[in-house]
């Protein structure tokens, strides 16, 4: 089955810098990885995704960035700003259903 | 965007006692539904994958029949915790699948904190 998991279970950063989290996913034949972003008593936002034709897509202050030579995805935000202090899972879909399995997470907190 | 509703968001309920969650599209039909469950500080773990009339799947090690789910409508899961006990208690997250334009984009509803004393 697909293994999904994440560098660093933390990360603080000051508010303006940039901030980078990273993903490991070990399914080779991965086509599609999403990024959500989820607040303290609250469900998975969706941020950003990518397909497995392209190796970077940006949005809104945020660009993810995929290797699959190396089977890495990261997600930059950039100018973190407070309302970024969340966790953030990356996710794979996969099986006849499209199930998502979701990475260990990221506690971002951004410091004043 | 699509929006998906639980209700409720929290409860408590005595051990031995059933409860019942719902999770509603409320703006869009959703064929598939799908349940997870989250420990403080964890991830999201797929619990079964609701699909509108015939039976959830259920992963491995989940309890079908103690986890009863029923997606009965193209709007309405629900997923009753039946004789919960406290190690039950965890953040219940449901997701639906808008299949509207072929992307199978899944959005979440906003978690109900169940509490099991």
């Amino acid at each position: 089955g697909e293994s999904v998991g994440l560098h660093l279970p933390t990360l603080s950063v000051q508010e303006g810098d940039n901030s980078i989290i990273n993903c490991a996913y070990s399914n080779s034949a991965s086509d599609y990885f999403i990024w959500y972003k989820q607040e303290s008593g609250k469900g998975p936002q969706f941020i950003i995704d990518i397909r497995s034709n392209m190796d970077k897509r940006q949005g809104q202050r945020v660009t993810v960035l995929l290797n699959k030579t190396v089977k890495h995805l990261s997600l930059q935000i950039a100018a973190t700003q407070p309302g970024d202090s969340a966790v953030y899972f990356c996710a794979v879909p996969s099986g006849s259903a499209r199930q998502l399995t979701f990475g260990s997470g990221t506690q971002l907190t951004v410091l004043p | 965007g699509a929006v998906v509703s639980q209700h409720p968001s929290r409860v408590i309920c005595k051990s031995g006692t059933s409860v019942k969650i719902e999770c509603r599209s409320l703006d869009f039909q959703a064929t598939t539904m799908f349940w997870y469950r989250q420990f403080p500080k964890k991830s999201l773990m797929l619990m079964a994958t609701s699909n509108e009339g015939s039976k959830a799947t259920y992963e491995q090690g989940v309890e079908k029949d103690k986890f009863l789910i029923n997606h009965a409508s193209l709007t309405l899961s629900t997923l009753t915790v039946t004789s919960a006990h406290p190690e039950d208690s965890s953040f219940y997250i449901c997701s639906a699948e808008d299949i509207t334009g072929g992307t199978y984009e899944q959005y979440f509803g906003p978690g109900t904190r169940l509490t099991v004393t």
